[in-house]
């Protein structure tokens, strides 16, 4: 079955610490994973998707097939980065799953 | 620029009534969706439509319903609503893509209280 963990309800970090949030994936066949990011009073909107392989916002993520994870990080938080932040995965055809989310807080 | 527009933001109903969400999208999309997002559950996918008049069952379809006549239109529906179906509800859209996949655009939600 697909699944997408978060373990994270909310992560809180000082401004210019870095930031590492964890997803987890269990899928049985190649999929695309995805970071969206919701800020407050905005719509969700895709981050980043690892088939780009590309920093948004200083953002990066690494897709690890052995280990089944597709981690978020930035080495510098940005109090602009508070938000909430989904991981989303995706096979062939299907629709999107997402996890439960993470809220970040950047505090100065 | 690129829009999925839910018709009303807020709603308040009664326990029992008929609910229409709507959900329109400008970009020619194929696919359309409905999410319900509660804190701590995340985002959890009520049913699909990959082209007009087809529908598919996503993870919690018990008590609602959906409607696709047109190819910009997506309808949500709760046959009778009920307290537990106080939520966000978000309308997402994306094109299909040669893997099937592509980029979800959101809505902005409708935020439903049923009393």
């Amino acid at each position: 079955a697909q699944r997408v963990t978060q373990p994270e309800k909310l992560l809180s970090v000082f401004k210019g610490a870095p930031v590492e949030l964890k997803c987890n994936y269990s899928y049985s066949g190649s999929p695309e994973l995805f970071w969206y990011v919701q800020y407050s009073r905005q719509r969700l909107q895709l981050l980043l998707r690892h088939i780009s392989r590309e920093s948004i916002k200083g953002f990066t993520a690494d897709l690890n097939k052995g280990e089944t994870s597709f981690h978020l990080k930035k080495p510098f938080a940005q109090e602009e980065d508070s938000a909430m932040y989904y991981c989303a995965l995706s096979g062939l055809g299907t629709a999107l799953i997402f996890g439960k989310g993470t809220t970040l807080s950047v505090s100065s | 620029d690129v829009k999925v527009t839910q018709s009303s933001r807020y709603l308040v109903k009664r326990t029992g009534e008929k609910v229409f969400l709507e959900c329109v999208q400008d970009m020619d999309h194929e696919n359309m969706f409905w999410y319900r997002q509660d804190p701590g559950l995340g985002l959890r996918l009520i049913y699909f439509s990959y082209d007009v008049k087809m529908k598919e069952k996503g993870d919690i379809p018990e008590g609602y319903s959906v409607s696709r006549e047109k190819k910009e239109r997506f309808s949500l529906i709760l046959e009778s609503a009920s307290t537990n179906q106080t939520s966000m509800y978000l309308c997402a859209s994306r094109s299909q893509g040669a893997r099937g996949t592509g980029e979800l655009f959101f809505g902005e939600g409708s935020r439903l209280t049923v009393l």
